[in-house]
């Protein structure tokens, strides 16, 4: 196991357009968080996965976005029509547990222009 | 949620001096964790804290839990360039059987040769 992937890297899209991210967790991990990183600011955390479950949504999770983690695998983090606020960089991590540390994907950078 | 304050935000020093950072909060953690951020990449573990006046030491990085479990620091000793990088202090609060992470906006180090 490689640890956390995430997919793209990096995209560019233009403002109203749908963008989608994947990550794959580490195997074994149950647990699976998306968090948002914009500069010279911490993570801030989105929402968190059990297994297939979405136990958890934070208010900055509105209505254009929308995550699935189908039969407790991988994860998507869609955003429908793009605002030029949601230029960020979307970071996942897993966890078996939490109270110990994540692991940390290399992150999806999202410009929307 | 609770909040992390560190401080100090940037810090410029030369190779070989000795720097620390600090982690604070009103609040008691469950655990606290450091994380260490390179550019265009995610955060990477470098140790969790959990109880109260912890030290734990890897290589030239000493961490510090404080004994009400409130704060940290991070000392380094004769910092090297290679320990550039954004240094993250997250807490981890209980939410049921799970613990979620509350990030502080980061201490960005760099050291020069």
């Amino acid at each position: 196991d490689t640890g956390v992937s995430q997919n793209p890297r990096h995209k560019i899209t233009k403002r109203g357009q749908n963008v989608t991210f994947r990550c794959d967790p580490i195997s074994e991990h149950n647990r699976l968080y998306w968090y948002r990183q914009t500069l010279g600011q911490g993570p801030e955390f989105l929402t968190y996965f059990q297994n297939e479950a979405q136990l958890e949504k934070s208010r900055l999770l509105s209505d254009r976005f929308s995550a699935e983690r189908p039969k407790g695998s991988f994860s998507t983090l869609e955003i429908q029509r793009t605002e030029q606020g949601d230029s960020a960089m979307y970071l996942c991590a897993s966890s078996f547990g939490g109270a110990y540390g994540y692991t940390f994907g290399s992150g999806t950078r999202l410009t929307v222009v | 949620t609770q909040l992390l304050e560190q401080s100090p935000q940037f810090l410029s020093i030369q190779e070989g001096e000795n720097l620390t950072v600090y982690c604070n909060s009103s609040s008691v953690f469950s655990s606290l964790q450091w994380y260490r951020q390179e550019p265009g990449e995610g955060p990477v573990l470098l140790v969790t804290v959990v109880t109260g006046g912890e030290v734990k030491k890897l290589k030239r990085l000493t961490f510090q839990f404080g004994d009400a479990r409130k704060d940290s620091s991070l000392h380094i000793t004769a910092a090297q360039p290679g320990d550039t990088g954004l240094y993250l202090c997250a807490g981890a609060e209980r939410f049921g059987s799970n613990y979620k992470l509350t990030f502080g906006k980061g201490t960005l180090l760099t050291v020069n040769p």
